[in-house]
């Protein structure tokens, strides 16, 4: 019972240059999520997805680019990272939004740092 | 907009001790309400959640929390903390009408001393 897998689990970038962050769930969940966290901040949404062929933006999603071409796969694009990205990165999965239904599945966290 | 709002970022706690943390939202509409766990470079577990009925939950390892909607609250006790209780908690809040997407707190950090 794999959940939700998250790869790599950590990574070193150097400013400019670009990674795509990996997020798979078996669930069969319509919504999955990208979230950073941040000391004293919480987590934050950055991009999230309704289903496949369906994205939208949330409270944080400048630098990144999302696409979710299968129920199962929502991979994270840092088009050109900078040190504030920076940051612990969470993928979550939950089933289709409705009462009772939100609950929701998270990753191991991929641990990023840009120098 | 939604906002939650944990009212303690740090508390240190003896083993034994009572625990309350509290967790307030903006919303005026229905919500439903997590509180996640997240131990020591661990992800994120859900300790229990709270969509409708009784507005006291009990969830994993003897927390629970009540939903006063009066109040926007939602939050976290535990009447005696142990060691292995140390870890960050996040509130969360969520609204039928935002696609299941969790608004977070900012955490608090629990360290409870042996």
């Amino acid at each position: 019972n794999a959940g939700v897998t998250q790869t790599p689990k950590f990574q070193v970038l150097k400013t400019g240059q670009s990674m795509t962050l990996q997020c798979a769930q078996d669930m069969n969940h319509e919504y999955m999520s990208w979230y950073r966290q941040d000391p004293g901040m919480g987590l934050r949404l950055i991009h999230y997805s309704v289903g496949a062929g369906i994205t939208d933006q949330g409270e944080v999603p400048n630098g990144y680019n999302v696409s979710r071409s299968t129920t199962e796969d929502f991979p994270l694009r840092l088009l050109s990272a900078a040190p504030s990205q920076t940051s612990v990165y969470f993928c979550a999965s939950s089933r289709s939004p409705g009462r009772g239904n939100t609950e929701a599945f998270f990753g191991q966290g991929t641990r990023l740092t840009v120098v | 907009a939604q906002s939650v709002s944990q009212h303690n970022h740090h508390v240190i706690l003896s083993e034994a001790a009572s625990l309350e943390l509290g967790c307030n939202y903006s919303y005026g509409g229905t919500v439903n309400l997590f509180w996640y766990v997240q131990y020591p470079g661990q992800h994120l577990q859900l300790l229990l959640k709270y969509f409708s009925g009784d507005p006291l939950v009990k969830g994993i390892k003897g927390f629970e929390a009540e939903f006063i909607k009066s109040k926007f609250s939602f939050n976290l006790r535990k009447p005696s903390v142990q060691w292995s209780d140390t870890a960050e908690y996040f509130c969360a809040v969520s609204t039928d009408n935002q696609g299941g997407k969790l608004i977070f707190g900012q955490g608090t950090e629990l360290s409870v001393k042996p």
